[in-house]
């Protein structure tokens, strides 16, 4: 079982420049959430999704966007890469349809670097 | 503010031995709370999760309690394995809110 997959696992940008961090799960869970992880500090949710064209902001959004098309698919967007989005992101999914404090499946995450 | 404190920071065993990380908590209302396990480069993984009425739970070599009175839990491992060498993360739900509060971890070190 894949579970939750994310692309890539690893990236060097530029600042300015802009990307998108891929995430997709095939357990077909309604619940999907991007969280980044700054070096000794806890998780911090960026945005999540309870569905298909459904989503909003989390603890710290500023500097992202996300989009919800599909219900296995939940692309996190960076537009003008920062030094202070240097972070390892992850990815991670719940079936909100049972309980929406199910537990969370993450993704391997991506680290990334703006120089 | 809803907050989680975790103590300590890091902690160096040896194989074999047991050990107890703790966790604190504010956040309210409060829902359940979660352990991870998070090994080095991959993303979290579930231990357990405690509802307001479950004050033990196990899993394998893993026993976290919780005291809702005091807003504290543990995270009890008996005799530790080399593998058992990750960061352990405490997580709190609030209820009402599809979110969760996360600790800075406790790093564990496990050593031949």
């Amino acid at each position: 079982n894949a579970g939750v997959t994310q692309t890539p696992k690893f990236r060097i940008l530029k600042i300015g420049q802009s990307m998108t961090l891929q995430c997709t799960q095939d357990m077909n869970h309604n619940y999907m959430y991007w969280y980044r992880q700054d070096p000794g500090m806890g998780l911090k949710l960026i945005y999540y999704s309870v569905g298909a064209g459904i989503t909003d902001k989390g603890e710290v959004p500023n500097g992202y966007n996300v989009s919800r098309s599909t219900t296995e698919d939940f692309p996190l967007r960076l537009e003008l890469a920062a030094p202070s989005q240097t972070s390892v992101y992850f990815c991670a999914s719940t079936d909100g349809l049972a309980d929406p404090q199910e537990t969370q499946y993450f993704g391997p995450g991506t680290r990334l670097l703006v120089l | 503010k809803n907050q989680v404190e975790q103590s300590p920071q890091s902690l160096i065993i040896l194989e074999g031995k047991n050990c107890t990380l703790q966790c604190n908590y504010t956040v309210s209302p409060f829902s359940n709370l979660r352990w991870y396990k998070q090994d080095t480069g991959r993303g979290p993984v579930s231990l357990t999760i405690m509802t307001f009425s479950e004050n033990t739970k196990s899993n394998g070599r893993y026993t976290a309690t919780l005291d809702a009175d005091t807003k504290q839990s543990s995270l009890h491992i008996t005799a530790s394995q080399l593998s058992d060498s990750a960061s352990y993360i405490c997580v709190v739900s609030a209820k009402g809110y599809s979110t969760l509060t996360f600790g800075k971890g406790t790093m564990l070190l496990v050593s031949p």
